[in-house]
């Protein structure tokens, strides 16, 4: 595709609810990072993949949050039992290669609010 | 700690000023900066970035400086416009590793 899709671009649910985001990278591009950004803060790192598996999932917070690439092009994050605190923008963005020298480029985002 | 700071936290200016946000880092090992504009409600999208060995790169109006001795950049922003209004992330990427340790980002606001 021409750019980074995310949807829905909007979500609200009620608390302890599952919600599954959605990304759709650059076509060809390897590698996916999904974060989480507040308002007023920078984006937050959660996970980076690497083809179809998770290279680095270390800044998931917690084991409510998972994420998928299963066929190394579309991923999905999903969050369990979601908390208010959950609230925020989850940004999707992919790269060609996944090198620390390349722009990563940013879908819209989802705006997540957790009631 | 890898950290990004950024100043002014927010910054008002008329059309057709310039103006300068800054930019201080604490990463190590050091691979390169860049700035990303953040319009409101989109995804960040890259305006420069900027190797150790380089200490200034222009994009258009855009003009950002690197002095990597004091672990400083700056972004310069001429005869600003409208459109000019979101807000500036400051980015570093440590060498071992591709993570990005992001700034909060300054909020610039353009007033005609």
């Amino acid at each position: 595709g021409a750019g980074v899709s995310q949807t829905p671009s909007n979500k609200v649910t009620e608390k302890g609810k599952y919600v599954e985001l959605r990304c759709d990278p650059i076509s060809g591009h390897t590698a996916l990072y999904w974060y989480r950004q507040s308002l007023g803060q920078g984006p937050e790192f959660l996970i980076y993949f690497q083809g179809t598996g998770a290279a680095d999932d270390s800044g998931l917070p917690n084991d409510r949050f998972f994420a998928v690439r299963p066929e190394g092009s579309v991923s999905t994050l999903k969050i369990q039992r979601t908390e208010r605190g959950d609230s925020a923008v989850y940004l999707c963005a992919s790269s060609l290669k996944g090198t620390g020298e390349e722009t990563q480029y940013f879908g819209p985002g989802t705006r997540l609010l957790v009631l | 700690k890898n950290q990004v700071e950024q100043s002014p936290q927010s910054l008002i200016i008329l059309e057709g000023k310039n103006c300068t946000l800054q930019c201080n880092y604490t990463v190590s090992p050091f691979s390169n900066l860049r700035w990303y504009k953040q319009d409101t409600g989109r995804g960040p999208v890259s305006l420069t970035i900027m190797t150790f060995s380089e200490n200034t790169k222009s994009n258009g109006r855009y003009t950002a400086t690197l002095d990597a001795d004091t672990k400083q950049s700056s972004l310069h922003i001429t005869a600003s416009q409208l459109s000019d209004s979101a807000s500036y992330i400051c980015v570093v990427t440590c060498d071992s590793n591709y993570q990005l340790i992001w700034g909060a980002g300054t909020k610039l606001i353009i007033k005609p």
